[in-house]
């Protein structure tokens, strides 16, 4: 079974600062996607970033950036300059291919992020 | 653009009873899929469909949920009889082609 692994149940970080969130999966899939998706106190679960797997170089988006590296199966969120409106879970999630040329996704258990003023 | 609208936003009612929860999805998308988020076991995908076919239900806990997609642009979810550990948020998302999923906002459904 795939699995997605974030080693860090709680973090905070002092605004304006950079935080880094890991995350490690596991999948026998050749091509696959990875996912960064926020679901701050509204409950709404909400893209951040997205990486495909063929791709060598890193997503970025805006402050967020990740570190994805394919061989040791890691992929890590990176909050530049983190805000308030930063505070949220954060959830890796990782694709898995189910056929019918469509797949989908396998999350981790998330990441409660606090951006201290 | 109106995102993947879900109703009700809360649902509480007493064990025993039928839950029915409800989505309806961007329009043009062909995937949707329904999760479960619970402190205890974090989000777990439930059932999926593609183009209104229900493709992997392998999430589905009982016989007692059941989901429905008689077209493109709605989708249930039943409980039926409820339980207090089916007590959880559960969201819809949808998809098109290779895209990212876009969420719902969720139902917290509360099983007394």
């Amino acid at each position: 079974a795939q699995t997605v692994t974030q080693s860090q149940p709680e973090m905070s970080v002092q605004e304006a600062e950079t935080v880094t969130l890991s995350c490690t999966y596991d999948t026998s899939e050749n091509n696959y996607y990875l996912f960064w998706y926020k679901q701050p106190p509204s409950r709404q679960m909400i893209l951040v970033i997205r990486q495909e797997a063929y791709k060598q170089q890193n997503a970025t988006e805006n402050r967020f950036s990740v570190n994805f590296q394919k061989a040791a199966k890691s992929f890590s969120l990176k909050i530049s300059d983190s805000q308030l409106g930063d505070t949220a879970m954060y959830f890796c999630a990782s694709s898995r291919d189910s056929g019918a040329g469509s797949y989908q996704l396998t999350f981790g258990k998330g990441t409660k992020l606090s951006v201290i003023p | 653009d109106a995102g993947v609208i879900q109703s009700p936003r809360h649902e509480v009612t007493e064990m025993g009873q039928e839950v029915t929860l409800r989505c309806k999805p961007i329009s043009g998308h062909n995937s949707l899929f329904w999760y479960r988020q619970t402190m205890m076991r974090g989000l777990e995908l439930l059932i999926y469909f593609n183009n209104n076919v229900p493709i992997d239900d392998s999430g589905m806990p009982e016989d007692r949920f059941s989901a429905k997609m008689p077209n493109a642009s709605f989708s249930t979810l039943k409980i039926q009889p409820s339980e207090p550990r089916d007590s959880a948020v559960y969201f819809c998302a949808s998809r098109k082609d290779f895209q990212p999923q876009h969420f719902g906002d969720g139902t917290r459904l509360s099983i007394l």
